[in-house]
């Protein structure tokens, strides 16, 4: 079946610094890709949209400064948080959508913010 | 905006018992899938019921859509400690692009 591979599957870094998540579609190429926040025991929050070759589309209440989305291949998006602060502490999934396999979710990254 | 209403929120039950859990909105989705999320993983998908009325069954758990496809119902027969986590309905809807709308979840606990 489908796989996306989401890295790094845990990161822990200084306040301030920014941190780079990659979403990988692997063996099938994904025109469409999706980034969630989730806190504990709670739902899926959809922050954005990531359409290949423009600009993700992000949900209210995001920042679309300080979450950077970048998809510049059918198989690749990348979700850089810049200047993290403890709050940001969550865990971040990506899901890649195609035609033939529906969604398909990463593993997600546990980020924490020290 | 969407909005998938999933009950109950938390769930703890003795290993055997029967359980459902139930996904309603006041909106129609061309789709519903519901997943299952164990801690610090992504959500797997379990299901996906197209057809309103459609019930599919996955060994012990069996799935239902709404003759309107607004709600959908998972049970559980005879649940184990293995089926604990965390249960997403997600309905699909296309709306100029396609859209993938996520109810709370069910936090299911199952004890020896």
């Amino acid at each position: 079946g489908a796989v996306v591979s989401q890295h790094p599957s845990r990161v822990i870094c200084k306040s301030g610094t920014s941190v780079k998540i990659e979403c990988r579609s692997l063996d099938f190429q994904a025109t469409t890709m999706f980034w969630y926040r989730q806190f504990p025991k709670q739902s899926l929050m959809l922050m954005a949209t990531s359409n290949e070759g423009s600009k993700a589309t992000y949900e209210q209440g995001v920042e679309k400064d300080k979450f950077l989305i970048n998809h510049a291949s059918l198989t690749l998006s990348t979700l850089t948080v810049t200047s993290a602060h403890p709050e940001d502490s969550s865990f971040y999934i990506c899901s890649a959508r195609s035609e033939t396999n529906g969604y398909t979710f990463g593993s997600g990254t546990r980020l924490t913010v020290v | 905006t969407q909005l998938l209403e999933q009950s109950p929120q938390f769930l703890s039950i003795q290993e055997g018992e029967n359980l459902t859990v139930y996904c309603n909105s006041s909106s129609v989705f061309s789709s519903l899938q519901w997943y299952r999320q164990e801690p610090g993983e992504g959500p797997v998908l379990l299901v996906t019921v197209v057809t309103g009325g459609e019930v599919k069954k996955l060994k012990r758990l069996t799935f239902q859509f709404g003759d309107a496809r607004k709600d959908s119902s998972l049970h559980i027969t005879a649940a184990q400690p293995g089926d604990t986590g965390l249960y997403l309905c997600a309905g699909y809807s296309y709306s100029g692009y396609s859209t993938l709308t996520f109810g709370k979840g069910t936090m299911l606990l199952v004890s020896p």
